[in-house]
């Protein structure tokens, strides 16, 4: 997708190690953030930023942890992955907050895999 | 908690045939609703956005139209197209609640359209 990309696309990873997932802007938006999606549960947010070093918690936080040191880039950590976080990741961003007309942009989504 | 509802979960329908999609929400104190469609394997694409002052909003052959006051928006396609086979997400973002806009998400419609 257009100014937002996610890497990596996929990754298989075992039980009980750390994983990083990031999220790289170049529309200059303030806000990002991560949902992870899972059938029956439609997408749920983890965590968001509203600025640099500025990140607060979503709907299902525990056991993940994010950063932005950067406005493009936005990280988020697994700190001990389990088999209950295999998901599809998505970062988003969007220009401003709560009443912002354009709305959101979705990144193509990481696929993880937690064996 | 605001929870969001789409139903069908899925819906088939042959060439050229009108159709509407629909989406509840619990909580009335929204800001705006917005419709996704999303393709198998990749990210989410914004549709329309409703702002909560609006009843509806149109681009195309889409038509959504939002009801605050009862918690629902439709999504109408017009003259649908093979093409149009995907699933649809609707979300609504919260009365400002500070930091972002948080999105609630239902479950989705997937769409398939027969030659």
């Amino acid at each position: 997708d257009a100014g937002i990309t996610q890497s990596p696309r996929h990754k298989v990873t075992e039980t009980g190690t750390p994983v990083t997932l990031r999220c790289h802007q170049t529309e200059n938006h303030r806000y990002m953030y991560w949902y992870r999606q899972d059938p029956g549960h439609g997408l749920r947010l983890i965590h968001y930023s509203y600025g640099v070093k500025d990140t607060d918690k979503g709907e299902v936080s525990d056991g993940y942890s994010v950063s932005r040191s950067k406005t493009e880039d936005f990280l988020l950590t697994l700190e001990s992955a389990t088999s209950s976080q295999t998901s599809v990741y998505f970062c988003a961003i969007s220009v401003g907050a709560v009443g912002d007309k354009f709305g959101y942009t979705f990144g193509s989504g990481t696929r993880l895999t937690v064996v | 908690k605001q929870e969001v509802t789409q139903i069908p979960a899925a819906l088939s329908v042959p060439e050229g045939e009108n159709l509407v999609l629909n989406c509840s929400f619990t909580d009335s104190a929204i800001y705006n609703l917005q419709w996704f469609r999303q393709d198998p394997g990749k990210g989410l694409t914004s549709l329309l956005l409703i702002q909560s002052s609006q009843r509806e909003q149109t681009s195309g052959r889409l038509n959504a139209s939002l009801d605050k006051s009862s918690g629902r928006s439709t999504l109408y396609i017009a003259a649908s197209q093979p093409g149009d086979s995907a699933t649809y997400l609707c979300a609504v973002s919260p009365v400002f609640t500070g930091g972002g806009n948080k999105l609630t998400f239902g479950t989705g419609t997937q769409l398939k359209v027969e030659l």
